[in-house]
């Protein structure tokens, strides 16, 4: 079985371009998350879509980031302008229907780093 | 300060030796815990998820422990194998209206030597 599948692994770009980060839900996985990695911080959640709708996007660092997701097999994360302090991993996961109790499937991420 | 809190930081041991890694939180109210192994350059993988009612859960070499009266958890690794090297981080779940609310920790990172 396929699981989450993330484009790029790797991007760099040079300060105030946009970027796109891709990701790919396990088929039939009805909540997708996106989740930042740095060493500082750690995992942190930035927005959660159940059944193709954003739920929660407190997590959004600031206007910069848009998150959508038109249908239930992709999703897209945005950052525009992107700045340095967006340099991070970027992970993308999926779980099932049964809420919270179900485990997270984690893609192998976006290594992001803007110069 | 962070709700969940691990420790050690980061531990070295040796093939073939046990291991335990805790983590003990504050986190309130309480769903679940679930344990993630995240290997380098790769995503979080999940080992373990253990409800309140749960005190125990094993994946292989790996066991979960939990005690949801003194809010710790601990992972075991028996046995240790040179691919188990790897970060180790504790997710404590809150019950919210999806109940998706995770707490991280910031993770053990374990090196094992040959």
């Amino acid at each position: 079985d396929a699981g989450v599948i993330q484009s790029p692994r790797h991007e760099v770009t040079e300060m105030g371009q946009e970027v796109t980060l891709r990701c790919k839900p396990i088929s039939g996985h009805n909540s997708l998350f996106w989740y930042r990695q740095t060493m500082m911080r750690g995992l942190e959640l930035l927005i959660y879509f159940n059944n193709n709708v954003p739920i929660d996007d407190s997590g959004m660092p600031e206007d910069r980031f848009s998150a959508k997701m038109p249908n239930a097999s992709f999703s897209t994360l945005k950052i525009q302008p992107s700045e340095p302090r967006d340099s991070a991993v970027y992970f993308c996961a999926s779980s099932p229907q049964g809420g919270g109790n179900q485990p997270q499937h984690f893609g192998d991420g976006t290594r992001l780093s803007i110069l | 300060k962070n709700q969940v809190e691990q420790s050690p930081q980061s531990l070295i041991i040796l093939e073939g030796k046990n291991c335990t890694l805790q983590c003990n939180y504050t986190v309130s109210p309480f769903s679940n815990l679930r344990w993630y192994k995240q290997d380098t350059g790769r995503g979080p993988v999940s080992l373990t998820i253990m409800t309140f009612s749960e005190n125990t859960k094993s994946n292989g070499r790996y066991t979960a422990t939990l005690d949801a009266d003194t809010k710790q958890s601990s992972l075991h690794i028996t046995a240790s194998q040179l691919s188990d090297s790897a970060s180790y981080i504790c997710v404590v779940s809150s019950p919210g209206s999806n109940d998706y609310k995770l707490s991280f920790g910031a993770g053990t990172t374990v090196t094992v030597r040959a």
